[in-house]
């Protein structure tokens, strides 16, 4: 049983440049969040999908945007790249009946430095 | 606006001995709180959560313990072991919100 699969691994962007970043959730998990982990940070939401739609987000620019696809799969796009969104990009699935945190699986995650 | 606060970068302790990592929350919504333990080039992986319910958890070697008229939270580790060595990340989340708030982290260096 796969888990969170993310790619890819690591990328290197120029500023003003676009990115895309991708995640398969864990085989039964319906909702996927991205987290973005800068350098000495903690994860930090950015927002979350479920049923193909934005449910939560968190304080981030419109420059960060996302999809979901009806097979679970999601995508993290990035416009105008800064040299502030170089950071550890974090999938976690979780399912949406499931309340509790501890169902929540990350992915190994996407370095993006941005140049 | 940091509503999760480990104040301790970093932590070390000697193989056997008792590792305490320090969490603190300034949010009153929060009423569940995670442990997540992160190595090097690896996703966050859970490691002991509690309900605002309990004060106290208890998983093997790791022991959570809950305060909340203090908004405080610690995670236990007896005996410690070399293997424990990597990043631990409070995270805590309002109950259905499925998002979790992440504290910056502490990093555990067990010594043989």
């Amino acid at each position: 049983d796969a888990g969170v699969t993310q790619s890819p691994t690591h990328l290197i962007k120029t500023r003003g440049q676009q990115v895309t970043l991708r995640c398969s959730p864990k085989s039964g998990h319906d909702t996927v969040s991205w987290y973005q982990q800068a350098l000495g940070q903690g994860p930090q939401f950015i927002f979350q999908y479920y049923e193909e739609e934005e449910r939560q987000r968190g304080n981030f620019p419109d420059r960060f945007s996302g999809h979901q696809f009806p097979n679970y799969s999601s995508e993290l796009n990035v416009n105008a790249l800064l040299l502030g969104d170089s950071a550890l990009y974090l999938c976690a699935s979780s399912s949406k009946t499931d309340s509790s945190g501890n169902t929540i699986y990350f992915g190994e995650g996407s370095w993006l430095t941005v140049v | 606006d940091q509503q999760v606060k480990q104040n301790s970068p970093s932590l070390s302790v000697q193989e056997g001995r008792i590792s305490i990592l320090n969490c603190d929350y300034t949010n009153s919504m929060f009423d569940y709180f995670l442990w997540y333990k992160k190595y090097p080039a690896e996703g966050p992986t859970f490691l002991i959560s509690i309900s605002s319910i309990k004060d106290k958890n208890e998983d093997g070697r790791f022991t959570v313990f809950l305060n909340k008229s203090a908004k405080h939270l610690s995670l236990h580790i007896v005996p410690s072991q070399p293997g424990d060595s990597a990043v631990y990340f409070c995270a805590a989340s309002a109950r259905g919100a499925q998002k979790l708030v992440f504290g910056q982290g502490t990093r555990l260096t067990i010594n043989p």
